[in-house]
């Protein structure tokens, strides 16, 4: 199937740095790709859409200047927090589609970002 | 985006067939529904995705009736590796109204005891 990696699969970092997280297709292109973040405990939260070429498109009350989505090419989407501070400590988690289809989503494996 | 309403836990032992039953009263003509499995601190695996009737693959079958407004998971014979959270979710197929993106519910939090 569809294999979709995350790079780093986890970072800590002090408060105040930026930390960039690499998301890639690995097996196919993704004009799409998603990113969620989940709390302990919680479920999936839809954070941002990646396009190919374009801006992304973010959900209601995510911060796009805080969570910059860089979309450079069909295999590669990368999600940085900048000036990260404790409470941007989770699990963030990317997803992509097989290109030119929308109906299932293939996951990363996550990364888990602390924030001291 | 069709909202899904699953119970939140369920437990079973070890060689049941386990159901999960997902509501979606509002589920669009273009929407397909899936199903992901999800193990503490990694991301959603996909199990089964059906449009109407029934699907079977080699981990599980997934039911569907004619009214689409529900679906049922059912994962036979679970060992304790099936303790999980599952999430049902509903998408665009065509990608025309939302570019697919997917929307998750609280899912149901299964527990395989020995």
């Amino acid at each position: 199937g569809a294999v979709v990696s995350q790079h780093p699969s986890r970072v800590i970092c002090k408060s105040g740095t930026s930390v960039k997280i690499e998301c890639r297709s690995l097996d196919f292109q993704a004009t799409t790709m998603f990113w969620y973040r989940q709390f302990p405990k919680q479920s999936l939260m839809l954070m941002a859409t990646s396009n190919e070429g374009s801006k992304a498109t973010y959900e209601q009350g995510v911060e796009k200047d805080k969570f910059l989505i860089n979309h450079a090419s069909l295999t590669l989407s990368t999600l940085t927090v900048t000036s990260a501070h404790p409470e941007d400590s989770s699990f963030y988690i990317c997803s992509a589609g097989l290109r030119g289809r929308t109906d299932t989503q293939y996951f990363g494996p996550g990364t888990r970002l602390t924030v001291l | 985006l069709a909202k899904t309403t699953q119970p939140i836990s369920m437990d079973s032992y070890e060689g049941q067939e386990v159901n999960i039953t997902c509501s979606h009263n509002n589920i669009a003509t273009n929407d397909y529904i899936t199903w992901y499995q999800q193990f503490p601190s990694q991301g959603p695996r996909f199990i089964i995705q059906g449009y109407k009737t029934k699907v079977t693959n080699e981990v599980a079958s997934l039911f569907i009736p004619a009214d689409r407004k529900s679906s049922t998971l059912s994962l036979p014979r679970v060992s304790l590796s099936d303790t999980a959270v599952y999430y049902c979710l509903v998408g665009d197929m065509d990608g025309s109204s939302n570019t697919g993106k997917l929307i998750f519910g609280q899912g149901t939090t299964l527990q395989v005891k020995p």
